[in-house]
């Protein structure tokens, strides 16, 4: 059983399309992120809801949005895709928000933008 | 400034000994402290956490906190190659439990 899923695993396109990242938490968490590593596989945070609510929302292009249509799910829509978008997309979730809240990461999906 | 530090490694130790990870974080105020490792194209994995001043202990993993020095260690006992990783040190500032990691420490464990 899966904890935080996340689909696709890979994805492969070009430059100036539109994608959307699915993410689930089957741990009954209030909580959920989207952090992005990079090639020198520095991990940030992106965004972050709690209870369906967006409590952190970093300093990202307004090509990215999230969405989270109910607590165990966080999507993530990216429009216009750059080269520099190519990374490894990351949903976490934890307990609450309340500081100190271990966070339990999902498998990743692997963008490459062509 | 980078806000939470570590060395990029790699960190090479022989199988058996002692491995010891540092992290020092810009953020005086910061109250919760994880590390994490990552293996290769794998996810980051929760291995510690650490709130207050001193050692935690958990299996071979010892976790040191000194917040007047802004200084958090890992230290991994009878190191294994299956302990080869790279081990992130995440730091929450405070508020909506917003995690600051370290770039982390490359850990090579030879037989």
């Amino acid at each position: 059983d899966t904890a935080v899923s996340q689909t696709p695993k890979y994805l492969v396109t070009q430059m100036g399309n539109d994608k959307s990242i699915k993410c689930e938490q089957n741990l009954g968490h209030d909580t959920m992120y989207w952090y992005k590593q990079d090639s020198k596989k520095f991990l940030k945070i992106m965004f972050s809801y709690n209870n369906k609510e967006l409590i952190i929302n970093e300093t990202v292009p307004n090509r990215f949005s999230p969405k989270s249509p109910d607590k165990a799910h966080l999507n993530l829509h990216i429009n216009s895709l750059e080269l520099g978008d190519s990374a490894v997309y990351f949903c976490a979730s934890s307990q609450g928000a309340t500081a100190g809240q271990p966070q339990h990461f999902g498998d990743g999906t692997r963008l490459s933008i062509l | 400034q980078k806000e939470v530090e570590q060395n990029s490694g790699p960190l090479s130790v022989p199988e058996g000994a002692i491995a010891s990870l540092n992290c020092t974080y810009s953020d005086r105020g910061s109250q919760s402290f994880f590390w994490y490792r990552q293996y290769s194209g794998k996810s980051p994995e929760l291995i510690m956490s650490i709130y207050s001043n001193g050692d935690k202990e958990d299996g071979r993993f010892t976790a040191q906190l000194n917040k007047a020095s802004q200084y958090v260690s890992l230290l991994i006992r009878d190191s294994q190659p299956s302990d080869s990783a790279t081990y992130l040190c995440a730091v929450d500032p405070g508020g909506y439990n917003k995690l600051i990691f370290g770039a982390g420490t490359r850990l090579a464990v030879h037989p």
